[in-house]
């Protein structure tokens, strides 16, 4: 079966620039999770998603940051215009209802 | 507890030493806790998924408890080796939160030979 897969795997992007993370959790997993881990420091949730459905986006930086998940299937985080903080890991997981959450590998994403 | 909390936030042994941490949470609509290992340049990985007070999992050398009503959960590592070392993260989930996995700071072990 195949695990919760992100693209790119790295990203690197000047200031002002757009960027469009996608990840594709797995088959059947209706939650979908974004979190961001920057400079090392603790992981931060961003947002999730329950199908299509926002069920939480209160981790959301502000209004550059924008998530889609049309037809519950695979889900983008686009950030326009990206600013130097916005640099980090970020990771999408997926999972069914109530079980553990399997991560993405992560997409580094370096704004200069 | 409002938020999720793991202690200490970083921790050094020696091999061979037990080792255990603390993470505390919510315990008003407390749904589940996980436990996740996460090692450098990886993506986290779910050790255990704790639901019931009085829990107690095992995997290995490494174990963990649950106290739903006082809101807090330790991990223990039994015997720790090197290939240990890691960050490991506690997340709660609370009922009537749509499941929403909140985490932890997470603790920072490195086991030293």
């Amino acid at each position: 079966e195949a695990g919760v897969t992100q693209f790119p795997s790295h990203s690197v992007i000047e200031k002002g620039q757009t960027v469009t993370l996608r990840c594709d959790p797995i088959s059947g997993h209706d939650n979908l999770y974004w979190y961001r881990r920057v400079m090392g420091k603790e992981i931060k949730f961003l947002l999730h998603f329950v199908k299509e459905s926002k069920q939480d986006e209160s981790g959301m930086p502000n209004n550059r940051f924008l998530a889609e998940r049309t037809g519950g299937t695979y889900s983008t985080l686009k950030v326009q215009p990206a600013e130097l903080e916005d640099s980090g890991v970020y990771f999408c997981a997926s999972s069914t209802v109530w079980t553990e959450a399997f991560f993405g590998q992560g997409t580094r994403l370096t704004v200069v | 507890i409002l938020n999720v909390e793991q202690s200490p936030q970083s921790l050094h042994v020696q091999e061979g030493d037990s080792t255990n941490f603390t993470c505390s949470f919510p315990s008003s609509n407390f749904y589940a806790l996980h436990w996740y290992r996460w090692e450098t340049a990886k993506s986290p990985e779910a050790l255990f998924v704790m639901t019931l007070n009085g829990d107690e999992k095992k995997k290995g050398r490494i174990s963990a408890t649950l106290n739903t009503k006082e809101g807090y959960s330790y991990l223990y590592i039994k015997g720790s080796q090197p290939e240990d070392s890691a960050t490991y993260l506690c997340a709660s989930i609370l009922t009537g939160g749509g499941n929403k996995l909140t985490f932890g700071t997470g603790t920072q072990l490195k086991v030293e030979l």
